[in-house]
This record gives structure tokens, C-alpha cells and sequence, in this order.
């Protein structure tokens, strides 16, 4: 049981550059979450899905895209990268009132 | 604007003793509240939550107090133990289905040997 897992860990990208995040959870949750961490701040929400095929915007969704085709996959998708997306990006699910977290990915945009 | 705040980036306390990380919200709706814990190059953890109905939430050591009409929660601590030491995030959300989370900054705790 490995509970949420994100691909990549790291990644370096160049204005400009496209990229996808991929989350995937085999805890069979309904919710899944995008959340992006910056220095001295919270996590924000940029999307969030209730369930396979459903998508919306949390309080950051600018400059993202994402897409839930399968239950337990969340994919986060940046178009055209730009360096305000410097962050640390983690994915969670929940079935009720606890959100579980994967271990985050960490991209740098040049 | 900042509606989960957390004014201390840092605390150290001695082990043994009583943490106490302190959160403050400006958002009158949120009805459920949450801490997490984070180690370096981790993700957060669900630590102890409290929902508005309720003032004081225990789970071992730890303790969650909130306070509505001060729109202030405390998590507390004790003993302190070394493995404590950790950022911790307070997180707000309100309504039913899909928790949007609202996280504070988050505090640094130490724990001294």
C-alpha cells in the first residue's frame, strides 16, 4: 500500500517548456487535490477533482490545467512554464476529513 | 489576504516541556480545523483536528483547543519530544464534499535536548 505517490521528484525546466505532474493513489479516494508550496507561505489549492472526470479550480488555478481520466490518477499540467511557478507542488486524496499527501515535487523553472 | 495566519515562523522548546503553537483565521465560515505536520522533503501529515461544534479535541499528546469568538486555535503539545520538531501547518475549511483546505504559513518547532 503505498498511499499517494508523485512522479517526478524533481524537474528543471525552461520558460516555455510543457510538463506534466502525475499523482496516483491506491487508496480507492474519491477526492484528489493539487496544492503548490512556496517559501514563508501555506499550501495554496490550485484544483481539486470529487471524482473520475471531474475537475475544478481551487484558489490558484492560473497557468495550470489538470485532468482525472482514472480514479486514482490526478494530473497536473503546466503549458507554457513560466518562473512564478517555481514551487513545490504535492498532490493529496481524501475519503472524508483527512487528507493524505504524497511526498511533493520540487521544480525550478529557468 | 491571509485568512489562516500563523505569527510565529519559529518556537524552540526544551524536551520534556509544553509546545504551544498558536493560529489565528479571519474567515467566520470555516467549521472544520486541521494540523499538520511536515519533515524536510516529505508531505505534510494529518496530526489532530476539531471541528467548531467542539472546544478542545485530544489525541494522546496531543491537544487542540479552539476558541470561535476569538477565532483562535491552539495546538498543544506535551511532553515535547524530540522527534516533535518538525513545521507544523494549521488548515481551515468549510462546508460539505470536497475539503479546500486554507493552510496558515506554518511554525518551525525545535526540540532541545
Amino acid at each position: 500500500n503505498a498511499g499517494v505517490t508523485q512522479t517526478p521528484k524533481f524537474r528543471v525546466l525552461k520558460t516555455g517548456q510543457s510538463m506534466t505532474l502525475l499523482c496516483a493513489q491506491d487508496m480507492n479516494h474519491e477526492y484528489m487535490y493539487w496544492y503548490r508550496q512556496d517559501p514563508g507561505m501555506g499550501l495554496r489549492l490550485i484544483h481539486y477533482s470529487v471524482g473520475e472526470g471531474t475537475t475544478a479550480k481551487g484558489e490558484v488555478p492560473d497557468g495550470y490545467n489538470v485532468s482525472r481520466l482514472k480514479k486514482q490518477n490526478f494530473l497536473l499540467g503546466l503549458e507554457s512554464a513560466a518562473p512564478s511557478q517555481t514551487s513545490v507542488y504535492f498532490c493529496a486524496s481524501s475519503y472524508l476529513d483527512t487528507q493524505y499527501f504524497g511526498p511533493g515535487t520540487r521544480l525550478t523553472v529557468l | 489576504d491571509q485568512q489562516v495566519k500563523q505569527n510565529s515562523p519559529s518556537l524552540s522548546v526544551q524536551e520534556g516541556r509544553i509546545s504551544i503553537l498558536n493560529c489565528d483565521y479571519t474567515n467566520s465560515m470555516f467549521d472544520y480545523f486541521l494540523w499538520y505536520k511536515k519533515y524536510p522533503a516529505e508531505g505534510p501529515t494529518f496530526l489532530i483536528s476539531i471541528s467548531s461544534i467542539k472546544d478542545k479535541n485530544e489525541d494522546g499528546r496531543f491537544t487542540v483547543f479552539l476558541n470561535k469568538s476569538a477565532k483562535h486555535l491552539s495546538l498543544h503539545i506535551v511532553p515535547s519530544q524530540p522527534g516533535d520538531s518538525a513545521v507544523y501547518f494549521c488548515a481551515a475549511s468549510y462546508g460539505q464534499g470536497a475539503q479546500k483546505l486554507v493552510f496558515g504559513q506554518g511554525t518551525r518547532l525545535t526540540i532541545n535536548p
